[in-house]
């Protein structure tokens, strides 16, 4: 079984300025991928990033990018020049890779984002 | 194209009244599943599918039932509704299980906010 778990509730970040969300996991699978799901108001989940936990080089996708420390078993999420179009609701879930997962995903408890102007 | 769709987007319900919520996906994938999204929980799994004709329980799937009689629609259904059943519920699908990583995207519906009251 996978626990994921978003100690921030909320954050908030200035028009530009950089943003760091935390995410913590907890799975005893030797292979599993991670992900970050944006939700705005329009309640539509989007793919934000994804890592494979067997690379050891953080994804990165325009301005978002993320710390992965497997050891630590953390997975965080770096905004940069953060916009007012980021805010939104942010959930960090993971994915056991193995075929007997079935896809099913465990989600964070998210986090909700205010960009200040 | 039209992706992952939730049909109805809004619904209020009585304690006691059943009701069939209907997702479709236009995108041949053969995995589905049916979540439920509560303030400070994150979304839960409620039943899934790996493909037509096939469900299995999910974290939370007490109350419901589904049904995944054509690969592209997957019904979740609730006998006799009640209050604590008051949510977000959230459809989605994934092309397949395993390697490359691209695969296992879950691509959502837009949600359907149902108040049982």
């Amino acid at each position: 079984a996978q626990t994921v778990t978003q100690s921030q509730p909320e954050m908030s970040v200035q028009e530009a300025e950089t943003v760091t969300l935390s995410c913590t996991y907890d799975t005893s699978e030797s292979d599993y991928y991670l992900f970050w799901y944006k939700q705005p108001p329009s309640r539509q989940m989007i793919l934000v990033i994804r890592q494979e936990a067997y690379k050891q080089q953080n994804a990165t996708e325009n301005r978002f990018s993320v710390n992965f420390q497997k050891a630590a078993k953390s997975f965080s999420l770096k905004i940069s020049d953060s916009q007012l179009g980021d805010a939104a609701m942010y959930f960090c879930a993971c994915l056991p890779a193995g075929g007997t997962s079935y896809g099913k995903l465990t989600f964070g408890q998210g986090t909700i984002l205010t960009v200040h102007p | 194209n039209a992706g992952v769709t939730q049909t109805p987007k809004f619904r209020v319900l009585k304690t006691g009244q059943s009701m069939t919520l209907l997702c479709a996906q236009d995108m041949n994938h053969e995995y589905m599943y049916w979540y439920r999204q509560d303030p400070g929980m994150g979304l839960r799994l409620i039943h899934y599918s790996v493909g037509e004709g096939t469900t299995a329980k999910g974290e939370v799937p007490d109350g419901y039932n589904v049904s995944r009689l054509k690969k592209q629609n997957f019904l979740l259904g609730l006998e006799s509704a009640a209050p604590s059943q008051t949510s977000v519920y959230f459809c989605a699908s994934t092309k397949a299980i395993g390697a490359p990583s691209s695969y296992n995207e879950q691509f959502f519906g837009p949600g359907t906010r149902l108040t049982v009251l």
